[in-house]
């Protein structure tokens, strides 16, 4: 079993529904987790992190946490084709070590 | 406030030659962190510096990586002899005091 899951994708969304984007981990014990946004040919850029049960609203974007399940979600309302990227869960472990998922493939069509 | 530098952004080798990265992290972040992420992958960490200490390198292939952090700001990444699956890309990250890492452009490195 991966220590952090996520579907690949491609997923293709059409402009202007909602992505959403799922992770499932490992560690029970992991408290911290994030989802960064990659571009292609680009580094990772964080756009959420959340470390409570329940959701967690910035702008058009929500996380949503469940411990108990181990799963970590990320939904894009509103979704635009700048959304376009390849989105990484991502989930601490031990002394901060960060430990990514491989990506979901995400398509915003016009 | 200036991001993490890294360099070069690209670097072409062939096999079994000798290559060396370089990371600057933002001022004043304790913790710097090596990831390879190789096409289609999610970032897989290498090392884990706090201060010029070693944290963690479990994953760090050491008959051919190598990895210094000289007075705890700087680091420098080197593989030596190259293979063909070492060709990826080499993220630099650093973490102040919050859990938040930011990463470096890069370094692109093929290995032909």
């Amino acid at each position: 079993q991966k220590e952090v899951e996520q579907n690949s994708g491609p997923l293709s969304v059409p402009e202007g529904a909602i992505a959403s984007l799922n992770c499932t981990y490992s560690d029970r014990g992991s408290q911290s987790f994030f989802w960064y946004r990659q571009y292609s040919g680009k580094s990772p850029e964080l756009i959420m992190s959340i470390y409570s049960n329940g959701d967690k609203e910035d702008g058009r974007f929500t996380a949503q946490l469940n411990k108990a399940s181990q799963y970590v979600s990320l939904l894009i309302r509103d979704s635009q084709p700048s959304d376009s990227a390849t989105y990484l869960c991502a989930v601490i472990q031990g002394a901060q070590k960060l430990v990514f998922g491989q990506g979901t493939r995400l398509t915003i069509n016009p | 406030e200036a991001g993490v530098a890294q360099s070069p952004r690209y670097k072409i080798i062939e096999k079994r030659q000798s290559v060396a990265f370089w990371c600057n992290p933002i001022s004043g972040h304790a913790t710097l962190y090596w990831y390879q992420q190789i096409l289609g992958q999610g970032p897989k960490l290498l090392i884990q510096f706090q201060n010029n200490g070693v944290v963690d390198d479990s994953q760090l292939p050491k008959d051919r990586f190598s990895a210094e952090r000289l007075k705890g700001v700087d680091s420098t990444l080197k593989i030596q002899p190259a293979k063909l699956e070492d060709s990826a890309v080499y993220l630099c990250a650093s973490r102040g005091g919050a859990d938040t890492q930011y990463f470096g452009p890069g370094t692109r490195l093929t290995v032909l």
